[in-house]
């Protein structure tokens, strides 16, 4: 059974990079034919799409966000990545990383708090 | 970019009766329509997909309905389980630009 669990600081200041992992365990990341990508919430509000890598390493961003976004993936890791630069305090989120079919999303990591603050 | 509109925010509902939720996307998705679960410090859960297949191991009381823009989230006897917020989702569009609704909360009435 595929299982996804994210990693990464809690508190990042503002104007830097947000860097987060997501290790993967009960499949390989390279072998799927499906995507990996990140979804936030901010506290108390609803959910928005980031990002997703493909199998192909096709690389697909919310056009909202693309200027600060880059998801990359480690093979040898079993990992994907996502790094957002230029935070401000409305980067705060709930950030999940997710297994994607093309249509839907499933599963979802338990999701990681980060907090832009200084 | 497809806006999709949940409604009502709110529902209160008694245990063991019907509850129905709503989507409306601002322009067709075709069958490209899901729905997600999510209680109190928890990820979403998929629910359905393809607006009416039931995910894996998901009970048969829920059930999804609807194409185009018109959509619905059907909990034919509520569990008290199953109070949380859901969440509708639609992809429909290339290069893939996933929205969500603002989710709606089923209370306990």
């Amino acid at each position: 059974q595929l299982q996804l669990q994210e990693s990464g600081p809690g508190l990042v200041k503002p104007s830097e990079t947000l860097s987060l992992t997501c290790t993967v365990s009960g499949g390989s990341i390279s072998s799927s034919s499906y995507y990996w990508g990140w979804i936030r919430q901010p506290p108390g509000k609803g959910l928005k799409w980031i990002g997703s890598i493909y199998y192909s390493g096709s690389t697909y961003y919310n056009p909202s966000l693309k200027s600060r976004v880059t998801i990359s993936v480690d093979t040898s890791k079993n990992q994907f990545s996502l790094k957002l630069r230029s935070v401000t305090a409305a980067d705060t989120a709930v950030y999940y990383c997710v297994y994607g079919s093309g249509i839907w999303f499933d599963p979802w990591g338990h999701g990681t708090l980060v907090t832009v603050s200084s | 970019e497809i806006v999709m509109t949940q409604s009502p925010a709110t529902l209160s509902v008694s245990p063991g009766e019907r509850a129905t939720l709503s989507c409306r996307a601002s322009q067709s998705v075709s069958s490209n329509l899901a729905w997600y679960q999510q209680k109190p410090g928890q990820a979403p859960r998929l629910l359905i997909y393809g607006a009416s297949t039931r995910a894996t191991d998901i009970p048969a009381r829920f059930s999804g309905s609807g194409s185009g823009t018109e959509f619905t989230l059907t909990i034919s006897s509520l569990q008290s389980e199953d109070f949380a917020v859901y969440y509708c989702q639609q992809y429909n569009s290339w290069p893939p630009l996933y929205t969500f609704g603002q989710g709606t909360k089923l209370e306990i009435k």
